[in-house]
Formats: C-alpha cells, sequence, structure tokens
C-alpha cells in the first residue's frame, strides 16, 4: 500500500536557520504529493503542492521538489523565522479502490525556531 | 466565510461510554472526510462521506465505529463503548468536489480522551 516516511522531530532551530525536512513516499502509479501545516491550536492548512515529477511547490519562502527517482519531497527552507513553529504534514494523494481520492499523511515532524 | 467547525475540541469519556463528534463542513461543501491520528503517529483516513452516503469506509473499525452525514446538519462520527485505545485526535476535512486537492480545508479537530 501507499506509505509515507517523514523526518523525525522534534526539529529546533534558530530564526534565519536553514530547514530541511525529509519525507519519502512509497506508491503505486503517479501521485500527487503535499505539504501541511498545522499550527498550535489550529487545524491543518495546505502549504504547497506538486502534482508531477520535477515539480517544485513554493509558498511563504518554502519549497519541495517531486523527485520521482528518489521518491522524495523534502521541504526546504532558507532562512525560517519563530512564525514557522508548527507540525508539518508530508502527504501522498491517491486514488482508493472506491474511486475516491484520498491523502496518506506521514507522522509530522514538529518544529520549533528559537529567537 | 466560516472554515470547517468541530467540536467538541475536546471531550473527555470514561470507558465503556459514547462519543459523538462534530463537523460542520465549509458552506457549499457536500464532501467530507475523517481522519484519526493517534499519539505520535500521521493522520489515518477513517471515512469519505457525501450527504446521506458514505462512499468509502475502508478505514473505519468494523467494530463500534459509525459515521453518517444527513441531508440536514452536521457530519457525526460515532464511537460506541470507548476503550483507551480511542483516544486520538479526529480531524475531518470537507470539499466541494470528489477530489481531495486544494479545495480541501481541515478543521482543528475533537482530541478525544478516554479515562
Amino acid at each position: 500500500g501507499n506509505s509515507v516516511t517523514q523526518m523525525e522531530g522534534p526539529v529546533t532551530l534558530s530564526e534565519e536557520a536553514f530547514l530541511t525536512i525529509n519525507c519519502t513516499y512509497t506508491a503505486t502509479g503517479y501521485p500527487s504529493l503535499f505539504w501541511y501545516v498545522q499550527y498550535p491550536g489550529e487545524g491543518l492548512q495546505l502549504l504547497l503542492k506538486a502534482t508531477k515529477a520535477d515539480d517544485k511547490g513554493s509558498n511563504k519562502g518554502f519549497e519541495a521538489t517531486y523527485r520521482k527517482e528518489t521518491t522524495s519531497f523534502h521541504l526546504e527552507k532558507g532562512s525560517v523565522q519563530v512564525s514557522d513553529s508548527a507540525v508539518y504534514f508530508c502527504a501522498l494523494r491517491s486514488i482508493s479502490n472506491f474511486g475516491n481520492e484520498k491523502l496518506t499523511f506521514g507522522t509530522g515532524t514538529r518544529l520549533t525556531i528559537i529567537p | 466565510n466560516a472554515g470547517v467547525m468541530q467540536n467538541p475540541r475536546h471531550l473527555v469519556r470514561r470507558r465503556g461510554q459514547e462519543a459523538r463528534l462534530r463537523c460542520s463542513p465549509m458552506k457549499g461543501h457536500s464532501h467530507v472526510y475523517w481522519y484519526r491520528q493517534l499519539p505520535e503517529e500521521g493522520l489515518k483516513f477513517m471515512v469519505y462521506l457525501q450527504k446521506e452516503n458514505i462512499i468509502d469506509e475502508s478505514g473505519m473499525p468494523k467494530e463500534r465505529f459509525s459515521a453518517e452525514f444527513p441531508k440536514e446538519g452536521p457530519s457525526i462520527l460515532r464511537i460506541q463503548q470507548v476503550v483507551r485505545g480511542d483516544s486520538a485526535a479526529y480531524f475531518c476535512a470537507s470539499s466541494a468536489v470528489r477530489q481531495l486537492n486544494t479545495e480541501a480545508f481541515f478543521g482543528q479537530g475533537t482530541r478525544l480522551t478516554v479515562v
């Protein structure tokens, strides 16, 4: 079946540091890939996505490139801010046996940025 | 435009009691997804519903769990005779169309604690 493996946290960085959160996946076919973010006390929000190989998703300074050859979708940001502190989830979208689409999530990585 | 509303935010139940979790989708959305997040794990798909229909319940435990999305009112996830292992965060997502993509929005979740 489909699965997503995410870098374990928690991750603690100083402000303006470079961020990488690793994500690899296992799936049949050509899934779409997503990063979701969950700020404290809130629901999940879509951060960025990529729908085919070599696509780069980007938003709010975050980037991730869909690498089919390494089945990866690592999240990066060049200079993190305190406001980036949150839990980040990598996910893939697949078609179920019932024909509907659904998301398969990684375990989440808690990121804390220190001023 | 209010987002996806879940209530209660926190729910405490004793073993053997029933838990009812509610999800009001965004206005105009007729597709609802329920996910469960166990401690230290990712979100696991449970069930996908449209108005008055269960489309995909492949992630639902076979016993004690049920879900509905009536013509009027919120979607309900019902857990009968709760056990400690049911303690988790339950998230609801809604979308306007069949595809779960950027149009899907998540609620803040209900954190169920069974004592």
